[in-house]
């Protein structure tokens, strides 16, 4: 089966800096990708990394090792919408496996 | 933006009522998708689909389950007799093939409510 682990929720600072881990053990392995979701709407994509290291894109980041089965999605200069849940979730073969998602609280 | 479509955005049925969930994925797409998300649970694959037949389906989607490609625009999920767990909200998720085929980009979902 399919286990993918990510902290149930954390808190941060309007401005700060906030790192999310994940880690996965999967059958297969074709990408990791990062969602954010805001209450009751869809899973909106935010990165994708299939390679060892650091994907950047503009506030967020994602990183990945392989050999580590484990990945992490950085959100810097946070911002009152960043407020929502961040989904890691491993791609294999044709199906997107997920986590149970991680509640970000952004605090003015 | 292109965007996946799905409608209603909101059905009520009663237990063992057949509902048809309706998606029209992005238009150059090619593999498609459905998810389910009971409330405060995780989301959870439940059938991949392309060129017109079924790939890959998960454990959830047993025989009350089918999907189809009626035309060159939609995608449905049918639910034969729905049963009180079949509560959720139901994603469609679409991604293009080619380079980025492995982007999947979802609607705005459909909420089951069964009675």
């Amino acid at each position: 089966g399919q286990n993918i682990d990510q902290p149930t929720e954390m808190t941060a600072t309007e401005g700060a800096i906030v790192q999310i881990n994940c880690t996965y053990q999967t059958s297969g392995f074709n990408g990791l990708f990062w969602y954010q979701q805001h209450a009751g709407e869809a899973p909106t994509f935010l990165s994708y990394n299939v390679l060892d290291g650091l994907e950047e894109k503009g506030r967020f980041s994602s990183f990945l090792s392989r050999s580590k089965g484990y990945s992490y999605l950085l959100l810097k200069e946070l911002q009152m919408k960043d407020s929502a849940s961040y989904l890691c979730a491993v791609l294999t073969d044709y199906k997107l496996s997920f986590g149970a998602g991680t509640t970000v609280t952004v605090r003015a | 933006e292109p965007e996946v479509t799905q409608t209603p955005s909101h059905q009520v049925t009663q237990m063992g009522q057949e509902v048809i969930l309706r998606c029209v994925p992005i238009s150059n797409h090619l593999y498609f998708y459905w998810y389910r998300q009971i409330l405060g649970q995780k989301v959870e694959f439940l059938v991949s689909f392309y060129n017109n037949e079924i790939s890959e389906k998960s454990e959830i989607f047993d025989d009350q389950f089918s999907v189809e490609r009626p035309d060159g625009s939609n995608f449905t999920l049918k639910i034969r007799s729905t049963k009180l767990e079949d509560s959720a909200m139901y994603f469609c998720a679409s991604t293009q093939g080619g380079e980025a085929k492995n982007i999947q980009y979802f609607g705005a979902g459909t909420r089951l409510s069964v009675l």
